[in-house]
């Protein structure tokens, strides 16, 4: 079946370090990928996505890359602030005329990032 | 625009209550998803309607949840008969197929469940 699979967290960082957060998936045909992030106290808000292989999704700093050869859509941002400190949920949306189009999520990441 | 909205934003009830949530999504969204989040996992997928056309329900919609959505605009979700295990955040989104942002899903805030 289709899933989502990210790094354990919690993803504890000082101010303008680098940041990864690795997400693996399994699915069938060529599904859209996304990251989500989730503030304290806040609804879920896109961060950015990525409808095909070799694209790059961007948005506020941050960078994915869909690369179908290992599955992966890893999230990166070269310095992070304390105000990206949330949850970020990977997820995968699948193809096809029966599509539904809902969303298979990952388990989430923590990300702190400390003054 | 004003989003996705959802009321109310937190329910407290016992066990064995019925309780129904509500969902306005974006207007002119053609597409409406449910999803239930439990601490520490990401959402997963309940039901989701195209207009007001219920096409598709999870294995983890019981009997006991129901969702409506009569004209195509608003939803609700109804939880008969609530479980200690129904206690969760429950989430709204909606989409539009059409367009720029076309399949993108915007989300509510989310109802927060707890049942004693």
């Amino acid at each position: 079946g289709n899933s989502v699979t990210q790094m354990e967290g919690p993803v504890t960082l000082s101010e303008e370090a680098f940041l990864t957060i690795n997400c693996t998936y399994t699915a069938t045909g060529y599904p859209s990928l996304f990251w989500y992030v989730q503030y304290p106290g806040e609804g879920l808000q896109l961060l950015l996505k990525a409808t095909k292989a070799d694209d790059k999704g961007s948005n506020k700093g941050f960078e994915a890359t869909y690369r179908k050869e290992t599955t992966s859509f890893h999230l990166e941002k070269g310095s992070v602030q304390v105000s990206d400190s949330a949850v970020y949920f990977c997820a995968l949306r699948t193809r096809g005329s029966s599509n539904t189009g809902k969303l298979i999520f990952g388990q989430g990441t923590t990300l702190q990032v400390k003054p | 625009d004003t989003g996705v909205s959802q009321d109310p934003r937190h329910k407290i009830t016992k066990r064995g209550q019925n309780v129904t949530f509500r969902c306005d999504p974006i207007s002119e969204h053609n597409r409406l998803y449910w999803y239930r989040q439990t601490l520490g996992q990401g959402p997963e997928f309940l039901t989701y309607f195209q207009n007001e056309a219920q096409l598709e329900k999870s294995r983890l919609l019981s009997d006991r949840f129901s969702a409506e959505r009569p004209k195509g605009s608003f939803s609700t979700l109804e939880i008969q008969r609530t479980e200690q295990g129904d206690s969760a955040m429950y989430l709204c989104a909606s989409s539009t197929t059409s367009g720029s942002g076309a399949d993108t899903q915007y989300f509510g805030p989310g109802t927060r469940l707890t049942v004693l």
